[in-house]
Parts: structure tokens; sequence; C-alpha cells
């Protein structure tokens, strides 16, 4: 169990631009979640996916956000258009059904 | 709806001293509570969970929480703090039924352990 992995760890942007990032879940979960956190805040659910289908997606996430498990094991999340009111960690998280969320070390978006 | 409230956003305690963190939940349905670790620049580390059965549940790290129906509560606790249980703790609730798919989180509360 090597755990949920996020990549990168940090990225910086200029407003304007577009970023993805990556997660690759522990490899026998069959579910994957995108959180959003803020500074002092708790985690804001974004969407999530069971295999490949993406099963629900927040209000919060704008047209602007997109999500795909194409394989039904990595994920991306790509924010097109990155404004100032992005910059927050976006957390990764896997789980088997019924299991509590293993959560990955997260991405911290700093948009300039 | 499924809600919870932590009482403190900050909460201080000396080496030794008992650690107590504080958690409201509101839910329609039996709910499914959680506590987490957050260390800087890290992600979430489950402390421990409670699904149904046993009320008091013990976790990682010495931590336990009891869950109490008629008070809605759902309180961490550590008999003796360490220097190393400085971090963030997140209370959660499942929303729906044993639905672990979504997480409802309150907003946190920093604990700091003075030497």
């Amino acid at each position: 169990d090597t755990g949920v992995s996020q990549n990168p760890r940090h990225k910086i942007t200029k407003r304007g631009q577009n970023v993805t990032f990556r997660c690759d879940p522990i490899s026998e979960h069959n579910r994957l979640y995108w959180y959003r956190q803020t500074l002092g805040q708790g985690p804001e659910f974004l969407t999530y996916f069971q295999n490949e289908a993406q099963l629900e997606k927040s209000r919060l996430l704008s047209d602007r956000f997109s999500a795909e498990r194409p394989k039904g094991s990595f994920s991306t999340l790509e924010i097109q258009r990155t404004e100032q009111g992005d910059s927050a960690m976006y957390l990764c998280a896997s789980s088997l059904e019924g299991s509590p969320l293993h959560f990955g070390n997260g991405t911290r978006l700093t948009v300039t | 709806a499924q809600s919870v409230t932590q009482l403190g956003s900050h909460v201080s305690v000396s080496e030794g001293a008992l650690v107590l963190l504080r958690c409201n939940y509101s839910s329609s349905v039996p709910p499914y509570l959680f506590w987490y670790v957050q260390y800087p620049n890290q992600g979430l580390q489950l402390l421990l969970k409670y699904t149904t059965g046993a009320t008091l549940v013990k976790g990682i790290n010495g931590f336990e929480a009891e869950f109490k129906k008629s008070e809605t509560s759902f309180h961490l606790t550590k008999p003796s703090a360490h220097m190393s249980d400085a971090a963030e703790y997140f209370c959660a609730v499942s929303e729906g039924a044993g639905n672990n798919r979504k997480l409802i989180w309150g907003l946190g509360t920093s604990l700091a352990v003075n030497p």
C-alpha cells in the first residue's frame, strides 16, 4: 500500500492559465474523490468517481473545472482560465465502498 | 441535511494534559462520524470512526471518541497530550446513511501543545 499520490505538490500559475493535477489512488480502491480546502476551512467536496464513472459533481465546480478518470485508475483535475479565487489546496482521496477515505498530501495551487 | 460544528477553532494544552476537542453534528439519518488529523502541508489522516455498535471508539495515537446520540456529540479525547499531537483536527459526518461518498466537514480545531 503506497498510499494516495498527488502531483505536483505545489503549483504557481498566472491568472488565466490552465492547470492540471494528477491523483493516483490506492490501487484496489474503486472510489476516488476530489476536495478543495482553503486556509482555515474544512475540505469542500468537488466530485467523485466510482471506477471510471463520475457520479457526482458539486455545484461549487464551475464549468472551468473538469475531472476525469479514464481507466478507473488515476484521475486528473483540470482548471481552465484560473482565477485568484481558485487558490487552494486540492485534495484527492480514495476508498473502497464502505471504507473510510484515504487522502493524499494534496496539491497547493497559487494563482497570481 | 447533515452538518458539523466544532467548538473552538484553537485549543491549547500543556504536554501531559488532557486533550478534549468538541464536535457536535446534525443528521437526519443515523450518522457515520469521523475524526481526521492534518499536519502542516499534508493530507488528512483518519484517527477513528464511528459507524454502528460500541459508542466508545478507540483510534490511533491514543485518541478516542464517544458517540452520544442524546447530545448529538462526538468529542475527541486523549488522556495525555504529546508534542507530536500538535496539528489540525477535523470532525466529519458522512452524508446519507452509511454512505461515505461525501463527507460533511467541520471547520477544524487547531491543537497546540505547550512544553
